[in-house]
C-alpha cells in the first residue's frame, strides 16, 4: 500500500499523558500537512512541514503541541499533557509539492481519546 | 471565522437522481477549490477540483460549478448511487499561502436505493 500511513489508528490516553501520532507520507512526497477534526466539525489545518522544516504552524495551539518531520522516518505530531479537549481525529496528508494546487492525499487518521 | 461554509449538514436523494451539494466562501484570495469524500473511520478522498479561472469542471458523474461573483460552488452528482453515501467536504486553497486546505463543515449525503 503506497498510500499515506498513520499509526496508531486509535490511541487512548489519560489526562496529563503524552500522545505521539505518526505519519508516513506517500512514496515520493516530501510535504506533510496535519489536520484535526473535532466531533461534528470539518477538518482544521494545524501544521505544514517539509523534511526537517516547519513551514507553517499557524494552526497549532500555542502550548503542548509540536510537530516534526525528520530526514529519516515518519512525521510526528506530539501532544504533551493531554486534556479532554484534545479528543479528536487527527489526519495527515501529503503532497509531492508544497504551495501548490496538487490535491493532498490523506491517511485514515488517528482517533485520540482522552479519559 | 468560517471562511468556507457548507450550510446544509445533510442531504437525502433517491438513487438515480441528481445530488447537489453547495459551498460558500468568503475569502476572495482563494484560487483553487476541491471536493473530498469521506467514509466513516477513513480519511478524506479527493474527488474533483476547480481553478478559479474556470466555472465548470467535469469528471464522469461529478461536476463542480464555480460562481466567483457569488463566492459559491456546487458539486453535482448524476446519477446518484448508494455508494455515494458519505460526508462531502468542500475545501479551498490560496496558492500563495503554503497550500493548506481550508475546509467546510461537511454535508452528509444519503442516497436511498
Amino acid at each position: 500500500n503506497a498510500g499515506v500511513m498513520q499509526n496508531p489508528r486509535h490511541l487512548v490516553r489519560r489526562r496529563g499523558q503524552e500522545a505521539r501520532l505518526r505519519c508516513s507520507p506517500m512514496k515520493g512526497h516530501s510535504h506533510v500537512y496535519w489536520y484535526r477534526q473535532l466531533p461534528e466539525e470539518g477538518l482544521k489545518f494545524m501544521v505544514y512541514l517539509q523534511k526537517e522544516n516547519i513551514i507553517d504552524e499557524s494552526g497549532m495551539p500555542k502550548e503542548r503541541f509540536s510537530a516534526e518531520f525528520p530526514k529519516e522516518g515518519p512525521s510526528i505530531l506530539r501532544i504533551q499533557q493531554v486534556v479532554r479537549g484534545d479528543s479528536a481525529a487527527y489526519f495527515c496528508a501529503s503532497s509531492p509539492q508544497g504551495n501548490s494546487n496538487q490535491p493532498q492525499h490523506f491517511g485514515d487518521g488517528t482517533r485520540l481519546s482522552i479519559l | 471565522d468560517q471562511q468556507v461554509k457548507q450550510n446544509s449538514p445533510s442531504l437525502s436523494v433517491q438513487e438515480g437522481r441528481i445530488s447537489i451539494l453547495n459551498c460558500d466562501y468568503t475569502n476572495s484570495m482563494f484560487d483553487y477549490f476541491l471536493w473530498y469524500k469521506k467514509y466513516p473511520a477513513e480519511g478524506p478522498t479527493f474527488l474533483i477540483s476547480i481553478s478559479s479561472i474556470k466555472d465548470k469542471n467535469e469528471d464522469g458523474r461529478f461536476t463542480v460549478f464555480l460562481n466567483k461573483s457569488a463566492k459559491h460552488l456546487s458539486l453535482h452528482i448524476v446519477p446518484s448511487q448508494p455508494g455515494d453515501s458519505a460526508v462531502y467536504f468542500c475545501a479551498a486553497i490560496w496558492s500563495g499561502n503554503t497550500g493548506k486546505l481550508i475546509f467546510g463543515q461537511g454535508t452528509t449525503l444519503q442516497v436511498k436505493p
